[in-house]
């Protein structure tokens, strides 16, 4: 059973663009759920994360929305460019415990 | 301030042959998880290790077992390797408790079994 649903599995952006990936969560004891991006041959690496009291958290140009009642969270990218081509993976963790991982978002930004 | 080691980069196995992964955690870290990550796959937590002991297991068989040594390094063993264990496996670090929340990747084992 997949804990954390995400999508779309990839994603073609212009330079510029906002490309938006979206996470979906049952299990309401989650209470921190992070980004990773990982690149071709690389382990992943935090991006940005957010905890369920917050309904919005930004850092730099990225952006993350919180939907708690929903039960979503999502990744925006600003002003994307080519070197944000890479594979974006959302999780959720109850503190202490695993982390759980979507199946991950290929995103593309063409020049 | 290194981070996350792992090693070796690259394996190939046989079929039913047993493989060891090693991981460093970060620097001042003491708590060692283990994931597998499939081709185009989200990475699968595995076991996590604190204090020389394994704290919670995921959904994996008794073929995955690990060890954690008192400085903090980690194995990762896997036993009658089948076809379908081939993946890039990773460790992650992190400090305990709230602070644990932020977890470090190595850059992964990638194992092809064959």
């Amino acid at each position: 059973q997949q804990q954390v649903k995400q999508s779309p599995q990839s994603l073609i952006v212009q330079k510029g663009g906002i490309p938006i990936i979206n996470c979906a969560y049952e299990n309401t004891a989650f209470d921190y759920f992070p980004w990773y991006q990982q690149f071709p041959g690389k382990g992943p690496a935090l991006l940005i994360a957010i905890r369920p009291d917050v309904s919005e958290k930004k850092e730099g140009r990225f952006t993350i929305s919180f939907n708690k009642s929903a039960k979503q969270f999502s990744l925006h990218i600003m002003d994307s460019q080519p070197g944000d081509s890479a594979t974006y993976f959302c999780a959720a963790e109850i503190t202490g415990n695993q982390f759980y991982f979507g199946t991950g978002t290929s995103l593309t930004v063409i020049p | 301030d290194a981070g996350v080691t792992q090693s070796p980069t690259h394996l190939i196995k046989t079929r039913g042959q047993q493989v060891t992964l090693r991981c460093s955690p970060k620097s001042g870290h003491d708590t060692v998880s283990w994931y597998q990550q499939a081709l185009g796959q989200g990475p699968q937590f595995i076991f996590q290790y604190y204090e020389e002991e394994e704290r919670q297991r995921g959904n994996f068989p008794d073929r995955f077992s690990g060890h954690q040594f008192p400085n903090y390094s980690s194995e990762l063993n896997v036993n009658a390797l089948l076809l379908g264990d081939s993946a890039l496996y990773l460790c992650a670090s992190s400090l305990p408790g709230l602070a644990g929340n932020t977890i470090y990747f190595g850059e992964g084992s990638w194992l092809t079994v064959v």
